[in-house]
């Protein structure tokens, strides 16, 4: 069984798109998130969701909106898509708290914008 | 604000050749290391952690690491590398009283392993 999976694996859209992609996990983790992976390899959060509430938001455009239905599932919404978006999406999962276990990531959503 | 550094940007080695991966880190407290493993196309992997006690970490896939806190570094190290082995080894770091939304990742060090 696939601990976090993500849907699509590849997404090729053109600018000014609306696009979202899911991320569901079945660990029983209370925390959600969302990294990107630029094209250098760079991995850096964007948001961090504790039991469907936000917690963290790091400086994204407010064009990227996650919504969690339920503390499995944390989806990404992005509106308006632009070049700069081009990137590949990981979504990950935790327990809450200090000193909790690292991260569990799923296989990544390659966006492409055109 | 806590940082890690990987100078190392690609290494490339022929199999069995010995293995060391550089990760320093800047944090003025105590930390939690780890290093995180990408196969081409697949997701991040932890390979080993640090939190407390031992300071030389041992891993899966023969993967080790020494935290050595005077040098704030911990550096991967692999006797004998395997052509399996090449990926994209990421070092993160976070500090020990924090969650795990705190971890800050290196840049990466794309390995190569040559048959």
């Amino acid at each position: 069984d696939t601990a976090v999976s993500q849907t699509p694996k590849y997404l090729v859209t053109q600018m000014g798109n609306d696009k979202s992609i899911k991320c569901e996990q079945n660990l029983g983790h209370d925390t959600m998130y969302w990294y990107k992976q630029d094209s250098k390899k760079f991995l850096k959060i964007m948001f961090s969701y504790n039991n469907k509430e936000l917690i963290i938001n790091e400086t994204v455009p407010n064009r990227f909106s996650p919504k969690s239905p339920d503390k499995a599932h944390l989806n990404l919404h992005i509106n308006s898509l632009e070049l700069g978006d081009s990137a590949v999406y990981f979504c990950a999962s935790s327990l809450p708290g200090t000193g909790a276990p690292p991260l569990h990531f799923g296989n990544g959503t390659r966006l492409t914008v055109t | 604000a806590q940082s890690v550094s990987q100078h190392n940007h690609h290494v490339i080695l022929s199999e069995a050749a010995s293995l060391e991966l550089g990760c320093n880190y800047s944090y003025g407290g105590t930390v939690n290391l780890f290093w995180y493993v990408q196969y081409p196309g697949q997701h991040l992997q932890l390979l080993l952690k640090y939190f407390s006690g031992d300071p030389l970490v041992k891993g899966i896939k023969g993967f080790e690491a020494e935290f050595i806190k005077s040098k704030f570094s911990f550096n991967l190290r692999k006797p004998s590398v395997q052509w399996s082995d090449t990926a994209e080894y990421f070092c993160a770091v976070r500090s020990s009283s924090g969650s795990a939304r705190q971890l800050t990742f290196g840049s990466g060090t794309q390995l190569t392993v040559l048959p």
